[in-house]
């Protein structure tokens, strides 16, 4: 069926390093695919969407591009900050017989230190 | 964004009990709610889908006699799960959508332990 698979972490790095999280899919069609942020004691936060292929989502500096050639979402950020540090979800619509839900990857846990 | 408020946090219930969670939407009105559960180090795996004064659509797999889903209103929807057992215990979140061409927001989840 169809599913998200984002890499495991934890991913550790320092301050104002470079972070790529990596997402792939399988789909048929061309799904909506998002990016969620989950902060510590905090519930799930839309970081970043693309809704058809070569669309970039962008926001708090955070970037990935729909890439349908490699059916991937990748996360990017050029320098990351230790306020970054939380659990990050790719995931993409699905269409079921009652409304548009979501499917997750398993989330990735981001740790950043000064 | 949206504010969705999932209540209780942490709940611990004995064996055999049900145990009741609300998620509500604060600040608009949902048309749809899902209903999310999360294993350690695991996705979100998607329960069931209640659209307002409609039953439920479960995901396959999911008994929906033990999770019982009530949407009765568009700012509120709860989830009961009856007769607990320790394998239910695990992380819930609801989401909620004013309409299918907008964002869903997410509570803050709830963790269940039974015991």
């Amino acid at each position: 069926g169809d599913s998200v698979t984002q890499m495991e972490g934890p991913v550790t790095l320092s301050e104002e390093a470079f972070l790529t999280i990596n997402c792939t899919y399988t789909a048929t069609g061309y799904p909506s695919l998002f990016w969620y942020v989950q902060y510590p004691g905090e519930g799930l936060q839309l970081l970043l969407k693309a809704t058809k292929a070569d669309d970039k989502g962008s926001n708090k500096g955070f970037e990935a591009t729909y890439r349908k050639e490699t059916t991937s979402f990748h996360l990017e950020k050029g320098s990351v900050q230790v306020s970054d540090s939380a659990v990050y979800f790719c995931a993409r619509k699905q269409s079921n017989q009652a409304g548009t839900a979501l499917i997750f990857g398993k989330g990735t846990t981001l740790s950043v230190s000064s | 964004g949206a504010v969705v408020s999932q209540h209780p946090s942490r709940v611990i219930c004995k064996s055999g009990t049900s145990v009741k969670i609300e998620c509500r939407s604060l600040d608009f009105q949902a048309t749809t709610m899902f209903w999310y559960r999360q294993f350690p180090k695991q996705s979100l795996m998607l329960m069931a889908t209640s659209n307002e004064g409609s039953k439920a659509t479960y995901e396959q797999g999911v008994e929906k006699d033990k999770f019982l889903i009530n949407h009765a209103s568009l700012t509120l929807s709860t989830l009961t799960v009856t007769s607990a057992h320790p394998e239910d215990s695990s992380f819930y979140i609801c989401s909620a959508r004013h309409d299918r061409n907008t964002e869903a927001f997410f509570g803050q989840g709830t963790r269940l332990t039974v015991v």
